[in-house]
Parts: structure tokens; sequence; C-alpha cells
């Protein structure tokens, strides 16, 4: 079974700074996507960007950006010029390629990080 | 386009009981995924339903069944409560099949379960 591991519980960064999330996984597969997950108060979990595996660009979206260490299984989390409605819960997730017929995909999931963003 | 929609939002229910939670997908999706999340925890997969039938299931006992209905709405039904089901209940919903982008999670707000 695939384990996603998120060391830091929680991280604090300043207005306009620059903090990185950690995530690391366990797998013995060689194609999978990663997700980083946002989970604000309102509980609702919004996708912040994603990785697929086969590719070695690292993604970036915006002021988001990941470091995507494949033989390491690494996968962190960049946030830059941090805002006030970046704070929220962080979840690390992992979702095979592989489908079984006629399905979908489950994620696993990390604990979680909670960023704190302060004026 | 409505998202994924999930009722009730609360819900306080005594041990022993039983509970069905309700999930409506986002338009033109055909998947709907179960998830509790405990308090501090990352959400842990229940089960996934498509074409009516249950396709993947997680690490979580009977008293936690499913449906899917032919207008792709889920109810999640646990039986015989414990205080250890007190958690928050998501719903995800994607497309089964079609490009990497189809498949993308969209999640709903959630509902808590309190068990007293």
């Amino acid at each position: 079974a695939q384990t996603v591991t998120q060391s830091q519980p929680e991280m604090s960064v300043q207005e306009a700074e620059t903090v990185t999330l950690s995530c690391t996984y366990d797998t013995s597969e060689s194609d999978y996507y990663l997700f980083w997950y946002k989970q604000p108060p309102s509980r609702q979990m919004i996708l912040v960007i994603r990785q697929e595996a086969y590719k070695q660009q690292n993604a970036t979206e915006n002021r988001f950006s990941v470091n995507f260490q494949k033989a390491a299984k690494s996968f962190s989390l960049k946030i830059s010029d941090s805002q006030l409605g970046d704070a929220a819960m962080y979840f690390c997730a992992y979702r095979s390629a592989k489908r079984r017929l006629n399905s979908g995909y489950a994620l696993n999931f990390g604990k979680g990080t909670s960023l704190l963003v302060t004026p | 386009d409505a998202g994924v929609t999930q009722s009730p939002t609360h819900l306080i229910k005594t041990r022993g009981q039983q509970v069905t939670l309700r999930c409506s997908p986002k338009s033109g999706h055909d998947t709907v995924s179960w998830y509790q999340q405990a308090l501090g925890q990352g959400p842990q997969f229940i089960f996934q339903y498509y074409e009516e039938e249950e396709r993947q299931r997680g690490n979580f006992p009977d008293r936690f069944s499913g449906h899917q209905f032919p207008n792709y709405s889920s109810e999640l039904n646990v039986n015989a409560l414990l205080l250890g089901d007190s958690a928050l209940y998501l719903c995800a919903s994607s497309l089964a099949w079609g490009g990497y982008r189809h498949t993308e999670a969209f999640f709903g707000q959630g509902t808590r379960l309190t068990v007293v």
C-alpha cells in the first residue's frame, strides 16, 4: 500500500514571504500522480497543484510550485509571496495511475500541515 | 455549474443508531468516492461507486455501506454507530474514463457527524 508522510504538523510564514511544505511517499509503482490539496476552515478540499510522475518538469501554478524528486520519493510545495488567504491545512496526496476496469481511483492522503500566515 | 453538494452539513447521532449521508456529484461526473476525515487527520478512503456498483473499498468494516443511484448521486450508510465514527465525511466526484484532467476529484464541503 502506498503511504504519504507529511512531517511538519504546523508551519508559519510572514505575509509576502516564501514557505516550503514537505511531503514524502512510499510506492513500488512507477506511474502515479501527486497532488497538493488545500483545506480552509470552510472544510472544502481544493486542488492546488498536480504532478504526473512521468513528467520530469516540476509543476507550477501561479505562486505555487513543486519540487518533485522521483528517486527520493519527495514532493514539496513552495508558496511564494504568501497571502493571508493561503492560511489553511495543506494535504499531500498520492494516486496510482493504474485503474481497475470500470473504476476511477482512490486518493491516499498525508496527515496534513497547518499553515499560519502572519501579517 | 453546481459543484459537489452534500447533505446534511451537520448531524448528531447516538451510539448504536444508523445514519445516511447524501452526495450529489458535479455535473457530468459519474464516479463518487467517500472519505472519512477524523479530527486532525487526513481523509481516509472508504469506497467508490461507479455504474451503481461499489468498485473499490478501503479498510472500513461492513457497517459502512453505500449506494449509487441512476442519476449518479450517492448515499453513505453507517450502521451501529460508534463514538469513533465521529468525523467529517467528504464526498468527491470524478469522471471514470477520459483524459487525465477529466479524472480530477472535486470535493464537497462535507458532513460533520458527531456520535454521542
